[in-house]
């Protein structure tokens, strides 16, 4: 199996702040396409998880400009530019080269 | 607008089987994948696995002798059945609606619709 690494666990940042979480995979996920088979995916309190993130870096239907997601083969970013109350939740990146799909531990973003 | 509702028993015994569905409204099933996933309490996610609509699935090595999927496009259900559970399989089970972007190709799919979750307990 892939084994995908996140960090970090936790994740406190001021309203209006930059967030970075990062995300390492086993193997690279690159494959000759050129698309970069990672997810990323946020659960919020009470809420299902949705989709953050495709294929490395494009956004999902929905989602605010402030989320990018960046990097490629081992090594990925998610980042939020100004967090804000709303983007609590623990974040997961997800890899979808193969089966099993694996996710990271999580990265849960909470408001100082 | 599509909805998954899953719904189970909330306690089952250990050894025994557990069997889940996954309710959609709203949307048909053809087309898609299906999957699984759960997190246990105090955990992350687990991917159990996914099926397609030709009921082409892939399972979790880790779970792959007690699991099974099914897709009944007339009750518009995608069933789970996990055996032999033990305190382990606690957890939120969550099914997700998986997107084929027609600019991949069909390996690919990401998950666009979620249900709520259901909770399922181990115990005696």
């Amino acid at each position: 199996d892939i084994v995908v690494t996140q960090s970090p666990l936790s994740l406190p940042v001021a309203p209006g702040e930059p967030a970075s979480i990062s995300c390492g995979s086993s193997q690279s996920l690159l494959r000759p396409d050129g698309y970069n088979y990672l997810d990323w995916y946020v659960h919020k309190p009470g809420q299902s998880p949705q989709l953050l993130i495709y294929l490395g870096s494009n956004r999902a239907s929905g989602v605010p400009d402030r989320f990018s997601g960046g990097g490629s083969g081992t090594d990925f970013t998610l980042r939020i530019s100004r967090v804000e109350a709303e983007d609590v939740g623990v974040y997961y990146c997800m890899q979808t080269l193969q089966t099993p799909r694996t996710f990271g531990q999580g990265t849960k973003v909470e408001i100082k | 607008q599509v909805q998954l509702q899953e719904s189970g028993p909330g306690l089952v015994k250990p050894s025994e089987t557990l069997s889940l569905t996954c309710t959609v409204s709203g949307g048909s099933l053809n087309n898609y994948y299906w999957t699984w996933i759960r997190r246990p309490a105090g955990k992350g996610l687990e991917w159990i696995g996914r099926i397609y609509t030709n009921d082409n699935t892939r399972y979790n090595p880790s779970l792959q002798s007690r699991v099974s999927m099914s897709v009944d496009t007339s009750k518009n259900h995608i069933s789970l059945t996990l055996t032999s559970v033990t305190a382990a399989d606690t957890a939120i089970y969550y099914c997700a609606r998986g997107y084929v972007p027609t600019a991949i190709g069909p390996w690919y799919h990401y998950m666009d619709v979620w249900g709520k979750g259901t909770t399922v307990t181990v115990s005696s």
